[in-house]
């Protein structure tokens, strides 16, 4: 069955460290990747997604995402983090073809930035 | 901007109650998600529908039913409430078409089942 793992449930940086968050998916075939954000009280929202094309992707805030088909990995980074980047943080995979509408989840890392 | 809300932020109800979750999506679209977020799980699929009077089960469908009358409104159905039912209740759409199935998310609905 295909899956998803994120590596850290939890991650605590100060701020202006540098943010890696893994992803890893298992499936071998033609893949959309996204990385999704849900600030505290906040509903879930993108923060960048991969669907073809430059295997590292720009999303909103500064973060950025790097494809790499060789390791199923599809990372994301920030290079300076800042407190209002306090979120939980999820990585979902859509697997083509077949459920090209349904999206396979991590589950989930909450970043907590120390002001 | 596609809005996707759903009907109550906050819901306590006991066990066996029946209880509806509503979700209503304004941008026309055909598929259409109700998910649970655990602590630590992540998003786990319940249900969800292509189109309406359509449903396909998830991972979890188990002491919930769905239904779709409309195209913009999709419901969760908890038939008899149980204590482990306690979740956080996440809506989503994604229109039919789209070369890259981004959903678009409701607020969320955290229910508490005594």
């Amino acid at each position: 069955a295909q899956s998803v793992s994120q590596h850290n449930h939890h991650v605590i940086l100060s701020e202006a460290a540098s943010l890696e968050l893994g992803c890893n998916y298992s499936y071998g075939g033609t893949v959309n990747l996204f990385w999704y954000v849900q600030y505290p009280g906040q509903h879930l929202q993108l923060l960048l997604k991969y669907f073809s094309g430059d295997p590292l992707v720009k999303g909103i805030k500064g973060f950025e995402a790097e494809f790499i088909k060789s390791k199923f990995s599809f990372n994301l980074r920030k290079p300076s983090v800042q407190w209002s980047d306090t979120a939980e943080y999820f990585c979902a995979v859509n697997a083509l073809p077949g459920s090209n509408y349904q999206l396979i989840w991590g589950a989930g890392t909450k970043l907590i930035i120390k002001p | 901007d596609v809005k996707v809300t759903q009907s109550s932020r906050y819901l306590v109800k006991r066990t066996g109650e029946k209880v509806f979750l509503e979700c209503v999506q304004d941008m026309d679209h055909e598929n259409m998600f109700w998910y649970r977020q655990d602590p630590g799980l992540g998003l786990r699929l319940i249900y969800f529908s292509y189109d309406v009077k359509m449903k396909e089960k998830g991972d979890i469908p188990e002491g919930y039913s769905v239904s779709r009358e409309k195209k913009e409104r999709f419901s969760l159905i908890l038939e008899s409430a149980s204590t482990n039912q306690t979740s956080m209740y996440l809506c989503a759409s994604t229109p039919e078409v789209s070369d890259y199935n981004e959903q678009f998310f409701g607020p969320g609905t955290r229910l508490t089942v005594l």
